[in-house]
């Protein structure tokens, strides 16, 4: 059973570009977070997905920001118009069901780097 | 907003002791607690659960206790080895009752000296 996977594992993009994440949550998961963990800092939480439907993005940049976990295929993580400031790794992260009870299985992370 | 607390500095710790991780939380009350461990480059990984009515949990070599009196856990890893040195995170359940992500705290840094 393949765990979570994410690509690219790492991305450089410009000043004003686009940053597409993807995350393949584990077989029979569908939930999907998103983390950010800037350097030093600890894990973020930014957005909690289910299948075609965002639940809760309150840790999310209201501008520039989207995610998206469709019908079929991945979850995406989307950042337009990228600044330095967006230079962090970003983890994704399943669980089987809801709610804190259960453990959430981490993906390696999308390292971007911003120029 | 709820806050977590975690050693930022370094534990050095000799190989086979007992390795004793804090974490302190304020402006909360989690029902859930879990421990994961990081390993440079890596995703973290989940290691324990406790919940709010426990009052200890293990697994092999750990041990969490959970004091919500004190808003602290402590994490404890017995007959440490060099291959336990690594980042651990704890994480509390966030103020949305589960519709929503994991709150993390920095995290302590692990060196278990051969």
């Amino acid at each position: 059973n393949a765990g979570v996977m994410q690509n690219p594992r790492h991305l450089v993009r410009r000043r004003g570009q686009e940053a597409r994440l993807r995350c393949s949550p584990m077989k029979g998961h569908s939930h999907v977070y998103w983390y950010r963990q800037l350097p030093e800092e600890g894990l973020k939480f930014m957005v909690y997905l289910q299948k075609e439907n965002i639940i809760d993005e309150s840790g999310m940049p209201k501008e520039r920001f989207s995610a998206e976990f469709p019908k079929e295929g991945p979850s995406i993580l989307r950042i337009q118009q990228v600044v330095r400031g967006d230079s962090a790794a970003y983890f994704c992260a399943s669980s089987p069901r809801a709610g804190a009870t259960y453990e959430q299985y981490f993906g390696p992370g999308t390292r971007l780097t911003v120029t | 907003s709820q806050k977590i607390e975690q050693n930022s500095e370094a534990l050095n710790i000799q190989e086979g002791k007992t390795a004793t991780l804090t974490c302190n939380y304020t402006n909360y009350s989690p029902a859930y607690l879990q421990w994961y461990r990081q390993d440079p480059g890596r995703g973290p990984v989940f290691l324990l659960l406790i919940r709010e009515n426990e009052k200890e949990k293990r697994k092999e070599r750990l041990k969490v206790t959970f004091d919500t009196t004190l808003k602290q856990s402590l994490f404890h890893i017995t007959a440490s080895q060099p291959a336990d040195s690594a980042t651990y995170l704890c994480a509390l359940d966030g103020p949305h009752g589960g519709a929503d992500g994991l709150t993390f705290g920095k995290g302590t840094h692990l060196i278990i000296q051969p």
